[in-house]
């Protein structure tokens, strides 16, 4: 059984620039969400995809954008970066009728 | 506002200490989970509690849903150093269908 995997494993941006971060979910899941991470705080939910559809948004700007291809794997995009956009990108898959997660690893981002 | 309100949010204790971390809410859950997650990984999921009163053993572990399905436990008996890690609850309130996690808990355990 193949985890969830995540790229890059680190990123480095400047202000306003765009990102797209990758996720590939475990195999058997169908359900794809996106989480930021602060340091020290838990993580905040972003969206989730199912059936290629975002299938649930968080308190997030329009400027944060999603995909899930056919084989369930995922893209985060992050429009005109902030500095604030700092933190752990984490990916997590599940079966669409679960809430349990399963994570990947993260992808550290910094906007300087 | 935190839906899900964690405490304590850092704890350093030595090496076999009990300790507790609770998470409480006004919101009620059909459900809360818990995770650990250690510096540069994803958060790992160690239980899912489900119906009110329920209590969850894993080895040292004990996790306690309470009746009111409001609030949760987590219990370490014999606290070693690879229990040290950021313990997170996490659930969904009411039918928004949103899973929320609680801030956290740094536990920190020194041999």
């Amino acid at each position: 059984e193949t985890g969830v995997t995540q790229s890059p494993t680190h990123l480095i941006k400047t202000r306003g620039q765009q990102v797209t971060l990758r996720c590939s979910s475990q195999s058997g899941h169908n359900t794809v969400s996106w989480y930021q991470q602060a340091l020290g705080q838990g993580p905040q939910f972003i969206f989730q995809y199912y059936r290629e559809e975002e299938n649930g948004r968080g308190n997030f700007p329009p400027r944060f954008s999603g995909l899930q291809f056919p084989n369930y794997s995922s893209e985060l995009n992050v429009n005109a970066l902030e500095l604030d956009d700092s933190a752990l990108y984490l990916c997590a898959s599940s079966f669409y009728w679960s809430y349990e997660q399963y994570f990947g690893p993260g992808t550290r981002l910094t906007v300087t | 506002t935190q839906l899900l309100e964690q405490s304590p949010q850092f704890l350093s204790i030595q090496e076999g200490e009990n300790l507790t971390v609770y998470c409480n809410s006004s919101s009620v859950f059909s459900s809360l989970q818990w995770y650990r997650q250690e510096p540069g990984e994803g958060p790992v999921l160690l239980v899912t509690v489900v119906t009110g009163g329920e209590v969850k053993k894993l080895k040292r572990l004990t996790f306690q849903f309470g009746d009111a399905r409001k609030d949760s436990s987590l219990h370490i008996t014999a606290a070693q150093p690879g229990d040290t890690g950021l313990y997170l609850c996490a659930g969904v309130p009411g039918n928004t269908g949103k899973l929320i996690f609680g801030q956290g808990t740094t536990l920190q355990v020194k041999p």
